[in-house]
């Protein structure tokens, strides 16, 4: 089994909203990443827990802030968020650290009003 | 630092035709190799990796990739396509056995022709 899933599938918020991205895996893996893709483009990496704890984060800016509850979850909180914000958030995990295989989840499709 | 090249941003096929997305990456250190496939509207899906051995690798859907280190490549082909192979495709790498930073080639997008 190699699924993650991601909720809501699909996000529409004002400016001035506060919500959360969820993404669970059940593999057992120990690394978990939020990429950012707009269309047309490659995704690019956001934010990367490994074993819990923020291990990379891309300069993103602090309107988007990760939080690992436990290694199976991970969400993205919201708030304040730019129309540019608008995009397809996704989730992935990886068994550890040293380059293994990331396995993606569906996305979550983000529109910001 | 590493970066990845698909060399194709459009590749259109007609339908059982083969295919061939180029894939060339640049690394002063050992990597390990990746396509995903993106189907529209969701994510992306795992088709096949390079890890070490063999340097041919075979993923799901009929796809297969050669390694080929003197030329820094990771080409991926299939011999006969069909339309639900109308997808974005991506080449990506991370360093072998360190870290776990994955670099994205730009994509090639693979439209299929009935």
């Amino acid at each position: 089994d190699t699924e993650v899933t991601q909720t809501p599938k699909h996000l529409v918020m004002g400016m001035t909203n506060k919500k959360s991205l969820k993404c669970e895996q059940h593999m057992g893996h120990r690394a978990m990443y939020w990429y950012k893709q707009k269309a047309k483009k490659p995704p690019e990496l956001m934010f990367v827990y490994s074993y819990e704890k923020l291990s990379i984060n891309e300069s993103v800016p602090s309107r988007f802030s990760p939080e690992c509850p436990n290694s199976s979850l991970l969400n993205l909180h919201l708030h304040a968020l730019q129309p540019e914000d608008s995009a397809l958030y996704l989730c992935a995990s990886s068994p550890g650290v040293l380059g293994e295989t990331q396995y993606f989840g569906p996305g979550t499709r983000l529109l910001v009003l | 630092a590493q970066s990845v090249t698909q060399l194709d941003s459009q590749v259109p096929v007609f339908e059982e035709a083969p295919v061939e997305l180029r894939c060339n990456y640049s690394s002063s250190v050992s990597v390990y190799l990746f396509w995903y496939v993106q189907y529209p509207n969701q994510g992306l899906q795992l088709l096949l990796k390079y890890l070490s051995g063999s340097t041919l690798v075979k993923g799901i859907n009929g796809f297969e990739a050669e390694f080929n280190k003197s030329q820094t490549s990771f080409h991926l082909r299939k011999p006969s396509v069909h339309i639900s192979d109308t997808a974005e495709y991506f080449c990506a790498v991370t360093i072998k056995a360190a870290g776990n930073k994955l670099t994205f080639g730009g994509g090639t997008r693979v439209l299929v022709k009935p």
